[in-house]
């Protein structure tokens, strides 16, 4: 009955290759987010969704795009993988992400390594 | 676009101190949060408020949105409190920030020593 989950929890995988992480939530949430964990354990944004719109931080390579098959799902695809997209990678949602006064629920984490 | 600071970075403490861990902000938020990571990587919400004071369990959070800054409090720590704790703000709505999560601060280590 977990809240949010990611799979898998980790990945390791060749510079170039395309993969994907998957994200689930159960909670009947609105509205979910991607964020990146990097080395120095700084968190980021990258991306937030809810069934309107999609928030892109700039920052963000196009060769990562997150995909949304329905509510309960927020999967992160990841094109032409590079040594610099090594990082833990956490998957939230939150009720409505739109007042932004939501507590957000995390996934537990992909780590993932590209050698 | 927000910055959030935190202080300390590092802290290692005795069991059994009390421990402070500040936060603040540069532009208006709609809520702050404190986040728990620990070794194992998990993340978890231990509080999110927009005004006054938050306390659960040995856990005491408050937020001064005037001066901009939060404060988070435990009491007669314990080596199991020992984790990073981030400090993250969600964007003021009325300032177009909508659903773009959050942004996080650089995160206190601490840790509790027997």
């Amino acid at each position: 009955d977990t809240a949010v989950s990611q799979t898998p929890k980790y990945l390791v995988t060749q510079m170039g290759n395309d993969k994907s992480i998957k994200c689930e939530q159960n909670l009947g949430h609105d509205t979910m987010y991607w964020y990146k964990q990097d080395s120095k354990k700084f968190l980021k944004i990258m991306f937030s969704y809810n069934n309107k719109e999609l928030i892109i931080n700039e920052t963000v390579p196009n060769r990562f795009s997150p995909k949304s098959p329905d509510k309960a799902h927020l999967n992160l695809h990841i094109n032409s993988l590079e040594l610099g997209d090594s990082a833990v990678y956490f998957c939230a949602s939150s009720q409505d992400g739109g007042s932004s006064y939501n507590e957000q629920f995390f996934g537990p984490g992909t780590r993932l390594t590209v050698l | 676009k927000n910055e959030v600071e935190q202080s300390p970075q590092n802290l290692t403490a005795q069991e059994g101190e009390f421990i402070t861990i500040n936060c603040s902000y540069s532009v208006g938020i709609s809520a702050l949060h404190w986040l728990q990571q620990h070794p194992g990587g998990g993340i978890v919400s231990l509080f999110m408020l927009s005004s006054g004071k938050k306390k659960h369990g040995r856990l005491i959070a408050t937020i001064n949105i005037q001066e901009k800054h939060s404060s988070l409090h435990i009491t007669a720590s314990h080596p199991r409190d020992s984790a990073v704790y981030i400090c993250a703000v969600s964007a003021d709505m009325y300032s177009g920030g909508g659903a773009d999560g959050l942004t996080f601060g650089k995160g206190t280590h601490l840790i509790i020593q027997p």
